[in-house]
């Protein structure tokens, strides 16, 4: 069974940081895609960033631009989000995601439960 | 930026019944268009990708169709585990964007 377990959320002062970690289990990881989606709830769902396969190829919403860096490490099976500069717009749920191919720009077809994270002081 | 645009916001339906949602693109995205489904307290599950093509273990009932900047979903015959939001999302350009939802509620 293909499963995505997100960590690392918690609550962050403003202007603090923050890394998500996404471990992955139960398919080929170094085959595909993966990106990060956010939702406050109650509210929709939001694209964060995306990376390729190899990592050669990201990209991020403007909203995030800047301030938050994706990355993976396939030998570990996992895909990474450090948050930076954060601001209470931040707060949501953050879900990681399995793409459908190896390209970062795809369907998205596993999804993690996701892990919160929360801005305040 | 691709604006995802959904409708209705909510859609009420009798069990047994047909549901049509529909989602329309700002520009034209092709094919490159996928549906999700989202229970309260649960991550959104993939439906339908490229359109048309139901993702693994999804019941006949559930169709896709359109291109360009019209698409819709259908529900056959709606089912008590079917009430919930639907989203549906462009993976044609960058940034990604998702609609707003609709809810389907029951009648």
């Amino acid at each position: 069974e293909m499963q995505l377990v997100e960590s690392g959320g918690g609550v962050v002062r403003p202007g603090g940081s923050l890394r998500l970690s996404c471990e992955a289990s139960g398919f080929t990881f170094d085959d595909y895609g993966m990106s990060w989606v956010r939702q406050v709830p109650g509210k929709g769902l939001e694209w964060v960033s995306s990376i390729n396969w190899k990592g050669f190829s990201i990209d991020y919403a403007d909203s995030v631009k800047g301030r938050f860096n994706i990355s993976r490490d396939n030998a570990k099976n996992s895909v990474y989000l450090e948050m930076s500069s954060v601001s209470a717009e931040d707060t949501a749920l953050y879900h990681c995601v399995k793409l459908g191919v190896s390209a970062a720009r795809s369907y998205m077809d596993v999804w993690g439960k996701g892990t919160t994270v929360t801005v305040s002081s | 930026e691709t604006v995802m645009t959904q409708s209705p916001a909510t859609l009420s339906v009798s069990p047994g019944e047909r549901a049509t949602l529909s989602c329309r693109a700002s520009q034209g995205v092709a094919y490159s268009l996928a549906w999700f489904q989202q229970k309260p307290g649960q991550a959104p599950r993939l439906l339908i990708s490229g359109a048309s093509i139901r993702a693994t273990g999804i019941p006949a009932r559930f169709s896709g169709g359109g291109s360009g900047t019209e698409f819709t979903l259908t529900i056959s015959s709606l089912q008590s585990e079917d009430f919930a939001l639907y989203y549906c999302q462009q993976y044609y350009s960058w940034p990604l964007t998702f609609g707003g939802g609709t809810k389907v509620e029951i009648k």
